[in-house]
C-alpha cells in the first residue's frame, strides 16, 4: 500500500498564526484527502483535494480557513489559518489504496495545540 | 442522514475474545472498515469488507456484517497487550464518493 509522510508531527502554535502541514505520498495517486480529528473524537473529512482543480470541502469548511493546494500527483499542503485554539486538534492526510487492498491509508498525523 | 455507531469502551482480559461493535445508517454503502489508532499514532487499516460479504476472516480478525440490521462487528481472538487501542468503524455511504464516515471508536483496554 502507499506510504504517506507528513510533516510536521506536532507543533504548538500562537493564536492568529498560521500552519502550513505537508504530505507526501510514494506514489502517484489522484485524491487526496484531509481529516480533522478533534480531542477524544472521531475523524471529519475537511476536503478532497485533486490534482489540477480546486478542493472540494465538506458542508462547515471553507477554503480561506483552511486552503489546500495539490500541485502534482504525489503532494499536498494543507494550511490552517488564523488559528485559535479550537483548531487544536489532529490532522491527517489520506489517499485511497489502488493495490487491490479497497482501504484507505493515513499519514501519521500533525497533532496541533493552538496557545 | 450519514452516521455509524460504537460503543465507548471495552475492557478484556488477555487472551480472551474481544468482540467491538458498530452500526451505520445508509443501507446502500458499499465498503465497511475497521482501523486501528494507537496512542499518539495514525490510523491503520485493520480490515475492510464488502457489502455482498457477511463474514471476513483475516487471522486473529473476524468481521461479521449483517446487512439486515445494518450491524457490523469486528472480534479480534486471543487478545493481547498489545491490541490495546482505539478502533474506528467507517463506511462510504451511497453517493458519499470516497468519503469515509467515522464511528466514534471503541477504545479497547486489555488487561491480564
Amino acid at each position: 500500500s502507499a506510504v504517506i509522510s507528513q510533516k510536521p508531527s506536532r507543533d504548538i502554535c500562537q493564536r492568529g498564526t498560521s500552519l502550513t502541514i505537508q504530505c507526501q505520498v510514494d506514489s502517484q495517486v489522484t485524491m487526496m484527502f484531509w481529516y480533522r480529528q478533534q480531542p477524544g473524537q472521531s475523524l471529519t473529512l475537511i476536503a478532497t483535494a485533486n490534482q489540477g482543480s480546486e478542493a472540494t470541502y465538506e458542508s462547515g469548511f471553507v477554503i480561506d480557513k483552511f486552503p489546500i493546494s495539490r500541485p502534482n500527483l504525489t503532494f499536498s499542503t494543507l494550511t490552517v489559518s488564523n488559528m485559535s485554539p479550537e483548531d487544536s486538534s489532529i490532522y491527517l492526510c489520506s489517499v485511497e489504496d489502488l493495490t487491490g487492498n479497497r482501504g484507505y491509508t493515513f499519514g501519521s498525523g500533525t497533532r496541533l495545540t493552538v496557545v | 442522514g450519514e452516521d455509524v455507531e460504537q460503543s465507548l469502551f471495552l475492557s478484556v482480559r488477555e487472551g480472551d475474545s474481544s468482540v467491538i461493535n458498530c452500526t451505520y445508517t445508509d443501507s446502500s454503502s458499499t465498503y465497511l472498515y475497521w482501523y486501528k489508532q494507537e496512542p499518539g499514532a495514525g490510523l491503520q487499516l485493520l480490515t475492510y469488507i464488502f457489502s455482498n460479504m457477511d463474514m471476513k476472516q483475516d487471522q486473529r480478525l473476524t468481521v461479521l456484517l449483517n446487512k439486515k440490521d445494518k450491524h457490523l462487528s469486528l472480534r479480534i481472538a486471543d487478545t493481547q497487550t498489545g491490541d490495546s487501542a482505539i478502533y474506528f468503524c467507517a463506511e462510504i455511504p451511497s453517493g458519499g464518493y470516497n468519503k469515509l464516515i467515522f464511528g466514534a471508536g471503541t477504545r479497547l483496554a486489555v488487561h491480564p
